[in-house]
């Protein structure tokens, strides 16, 4: 059962940087796992911010960005915002299946 | 202006089978590229997939559950159909459907909660 491994929680203070990665635990993430990332806020649907690695959609902020990072897939936030404090998942593609990962809860203090 | 919502029972007793439809609007599954694909949540868990069909009409699913899913699509509703049968009580969950398109699943619904119990 292939498992896919993220920070379970991080701080950031506002402004800041804090990058979240997401690991496989079949080896080392690549752009062939077309990485995305979502961000979720209690009580709403997940929201699409980065897929394929890095790509962003229309309505994805500047401040977010997507990469390949020590052989893991990374979203990385810079300056961050209050509003950004949220739940944040990646997922990877396996071969006609995809796996999210745990989540990476992401407080703003 | 992309939209889907999902519909279903919000209370199923345990070994039924549980049956969603999700009903989209602003593409279509006759499209090259586009697909459809279902997401559950259990309650204060992480999201998980569960399957996916193409507009060749191809299907994937969950390692996990692929014996108790069937997806299936009827394109002239502009609907994809989901059931998982012998539900659980750790089947409890919001079931989400979501558009992928250029390997992002971009537009989500705002999910169903079904409650599995007797």
């Amino acid at each position: 059962q292939t498992v896919v491994t993220q920070e379970p929680s991080l701080t950031v203070s506002p402004g800041g940087t804090v990058t979240l990665t997401c690991a496989s635990s079949t080896g080392a993430v690549t752009s062939g796992y077309y990485p995305n990332w979502f961000q979720q806020k209690p009580g709403q649907a997940p929201r699409a911010l980065i897929y394929s690695t890095s790509n962003k959609h229309s309505w994805t902020p500047a401040r977010f960005s997507g990469s390949l990072l020590g052989g893991k897939a990374a979203l990385t936030l810079s300056g961050v915002q209050p509003e950004d404090e949220a739940e944040y998942y990646c997922l990877l593609y396996y071969d006609g299946a995809w796996v999210f990962g745990g989540g990476t809860k992401l407080t703003v203090l | 202006q992309v939209t889907l919502r999902e519909s279903g029972p919000a209370l199923v007793k345990p070994t039924q089978t549980l049956t969603l439809t999700c009903t989209f609007s602003g593409f279509s599954l006759n499209t090259g590229g586009m697909c459809v694909s279902w997401v559950r949540q259990p309650p204060g868990k992480a999201l998980e997939w569960l399957a996916l069909i193409d507009w060749d009409d191809d299907k994937y699913y969950s390692t996990s559950l692929k014996t108790r899913l069937t997806i299936s699509k009827d394109t002239s509703k502009n609907q994809v159909v989901l059931t998982m049968t012998n539900m659980d009580p750790v089947d409890t969950a919001t079931y989400y459907c979501a558009r992928r398109v250029s390997e992002s699943l971009d537009y989500w619904g705002q999910g169903t909660l079904v409650t599995v119990s007797s």
